[in-house]
């Protein structure tokens, strides 16, 4: 699987919009750009995910430039309960490749 | 409703013990996934099974580690002769079926800890 580097932390102010990046410059065409997070002493939680387009869903959403070699995740108005560990992870189409690889994602602080 | 649940919700046992840790995934979700996550890092796979079969163990460490999914549903992970370093959160996923483009639900983990 294509590997994935995103930068170790990042600080949000409450109420404005937190972009992360990712930098996946190795992803192949059939691969997708997946995001989760995971809050403290919970499970991963899905976020978004995307091929080629840019996609919106009610959590955020994703913007993969044209040549698909990195991406920004943005939560457009960041709360108190987005601080959370960002796992931006690329995944192949085809089945029989089905597990996530996580990585060490980022760690975002949404500050008061 | 009835998302991923595991239990426990933690484990503590002794060098060398047995410990079954298990999984109840989504209600009609085919594929079932273990994860194991150590402290300050990403989880990382161990197994995946679709339907009753394990379908891809290679993220298994070692012949310690079992898993099982007898009727399709729930699963159960198995750690024989348990090391201090088997101490991490694992985590089950399941996802309505085995193609990549699904999407995997998570449950709350079991965080194992080896004295």
């Amino acid at each position: 699987d294509a590997k994935t580097t995103q930068p170790t932390s990042m600080d949000c102010a409450e109420g404005r919009a937190a972009n992360l990046p990712c930098n996946h410059s190795t992803i192949s065409g059939n691969e997708y750009v997946y995001w989760y997070r995971q809050i403290h002493s919970q499970g991963p939680q899905y976020i978004i995910h995307g091929l080629k387009n840019n996609e919106t869903n009610e959590m955020a959403s994703l913007i993969i430039t044209e040549d698909r070699k990195s991406s920004t995740l943005i939560l457009p108005h960041a709360t108190l309960r987005d601080t959370a560990v960002y796992y931006c992870i690329v995944r192949p189409v085809l089945t029989g490749a089905n597990n996530l690889f996580f990585g060490t994602g980022t760690r975002l602080t949404v500050i008061p | 409703g009835a998302g991923v649940s595991q239990t426990p919700s933690n484990k503590v046992t002794e060098k060398g013990k047995y410990v079954e840790l298990r999984c109840d995934p989504i209600s009609g979700h085919t594929a079932l996934y273990w994860y194991r996550q150590s402290l300050g890092q990403g989880p990382e796979f161990l197994i995946y099974f679709q339907g009753t079969g394990a379908a891809d163990d290679s993220g298994l460490p070692n012949d310690r580690f079992f898993a099982v999914r007898p009727e399709g549903s729930v699963s159960t992970l198995k750690i024989q002769r348990t090391e201090r370093g088997d101490s991490a959160v694992y985590l089950c996923a399941s996802s309505a079926g085995g193609g990549s483009g699904e999407t995997q639900y998570f449950g709350p983990g079991t965080r194992l800890l080896v004295l």
